[in-house]
């Protein structure tokens, strides 16, 4: 069945440390593929996407994500986490962008919970 | 500018009993979404206005569920009768449009945590 897959449903780091949240998709196509961010008591923040070119993208927050084609993956990282980084990420993708009515929305991954331990 | 804005915020009802939710889309932008995530599960799609328009509503769960959007300003999403199963936290997102459709950056509001007992 076609998916979005966050194999992590929670991971705890330390501040200071690195990190890397995964994702994997299965879809035929390559599909635009999304981070976002949900804060306690905020509505989803986009974090980063990619539709199309270099396969390393950047975005804000200082989170960047590599796609991988071969893999059918996307994953999330940041080189040093924030207390403020903790929150759930999710991973969202569109499968089949511009292909109809029904093509704009969002497909979601379950979402990993990001603990920062001071 | 302000961002989208959800209304409740939490709303607790019982089983039987009819809910309004009502959502704000940042100014100017045509496209407004209703999603839906239950407990322990993703975040689910359950439909998509251009302006007044339902583009598609291929993720409304039963015909319990209304979703109208007069005027193609804010947006009501309406349960009636409310079931145990519907709780959950219901999001709206809206983005723009662009020259080739809906701009696929969607931007969201905080969520309505909606409790059936």
């Amino acid at each position: 069945a076609q998916s979005v897959t966050q194999p992590d449903i929670h991971i705890t780091v330390s501040e200071g440390a690195s990190l890397e949240l995964r994702c994997n998709y299965s879809y035929g196509a390559t599909p635009y593929l999304f981070w976002y961010v949900q804060s306690p008591g905020q509505g989803l923040q986009l974090l980063l996407k990619y539709f199309s070119g270099d396969t390393l993208v950047q975005g804000i927050k200082g989170f960047e994500a590599e796609f991988k084609r071969s893999q059918s993956s996307f994953n999330l990282r940041k080189p040093s986490v924030h207390w403020s980084d903790a929150a759930e990420y999710f991973c969202a993708v569109v499968p089949a962008p511009y292909s109809g009515a029904g093509s704009y929305q969002l497909t979601f991954g379950k979402g990993t919970k990001l603990s920062v331990i001071p | 500018e302000a961002g989208v804005t959800q209304f409740p915020s939490h709303s607790v009802i019982e089983k039987g009993q009819t809910v309004t939710l009502r959502c704000d889309p940042i100014s100017g932008h045509d496209n407004l979404y209703w999603y839906r995530r239950v407990m322990g599960k993703e975040i689910k799609f359950l439909l998509h206005f251009v302006k007044e328009s339902k583009q598609d509503e291929s993720g409304m769960p039963n015909n319990r569920f209304l979703a109208e959007r007069t005027g193609g300003t804010y947006s009501t999403l309406k349960v009636q009768p409310a079931e145990l199963e519907d709780s959950g936290v219901y999001f709206c997102a809206s983005s723009q449009e662009s020259a080739a459709g809906p701009s696929y950056e969607q931007y969201f509001g905080p969520g309505t945590r909606l409790t059936v007992t």
